[in-house]
């Protein structure tokens, strides 16, 4: 157990329909990335959150959103599904920015299905 | 331009082998260089990582080169065993592991028992 938690760990959905995805990060750690790993994208950084606020953008949709709330826990939200959307979404978490020690920790992702 | 190029896409060694595994990067601006390693249904975890001011870091059978002014870094894993098998992600990032990660393209490596 890495000390992400997300939920859930599999989902299948019809297309046009809306998700939401949840990531509890480790102990501790203020920092949460979500990341997408699709077979032909690989890993791809969606987006990242600080303490509740919105660090770094990347590749992200705009019917893709997502938060974090006070208690750090961070929720994906994915609408208007289209089946190119399914693939392995991935939560990370780190200690703090800038510092080296302890890198990322990754949860065992959500794996969308979009039929 | 923040790309990180990984060869080869996949890699069959046989048990107690070498296998080795090469990135080359293009930004200069790239100040951590971690590798994770992805088993099956599970999230990338943390194997090793650089920094560019050391050429080579070495943790048990795992070893990272690094090459700056080539752009490259490299992973060997020395005496390959079977439960190395897995994918394994070059990565990059600039200051350190605080920000997002810019991960290469993956390395399916399989050793034969």
């Amino acid at each position: 157990d890495s000390g992400v938690t997300q939920t859930p760990k599999h989902l299948i959905t019809a297309t046009g329909q809306r998700v939401t995805l949840r990531c509890s990060p480790r102990s501790g750690d203020l920092s949460v990335y979500w990341y997408q790993q699709s077979l032909d994208q690989g890993l791809q950084f969606l987006i990242q959150y600080y303490n509740g606020e919105e660090r770094a953008k990347g590749n992200i949709l705009e019917r893709f959103s997502a938060q974090q709330f006070p208690d750090l826990h961070s929720e994906l939200n994915l609408s208007s599904l289209e089946l190119g959307d399914s693939a392995l979404y991935f939560c990370a978490s780190s200690a703090r920015q800038g510092l080296e020690v302890y890198g990322y920790t990754f949860g065992s992702g959500t794996r969308l299905t979009v039929v | 331009q923040q790309q990180v190029k990984q060869s080869p896409q996949s890699l069959i060694v046989q048990k107690g082998g070498i296998s080795i595994i090469n990135c080359a990067y293009e930004n200069t601006a790239f100040d951590y260089f971690p590798w994770y390693q992805q088993f099956p249904g599970k999230g990338p975890a943390l194997l090793i990582a650089i920094r560019p001011d050391v050429s080579e870091k070495k943790e048990g059978r795992f070893t990272i080169s690094f090459n700056k002014s080539a752009k490259q870094f490299s992973l060997h894993i020395m005496d390959s065993q079977p439960g190395d098998s897995a994918t394994y992600f070059c990565a990059a990032s600039f200051g350190a592991a605080g920000n997002k990660l810019t991960f290469g393209g993956g390395t399916r490596v399989l050793v034969k028992p």
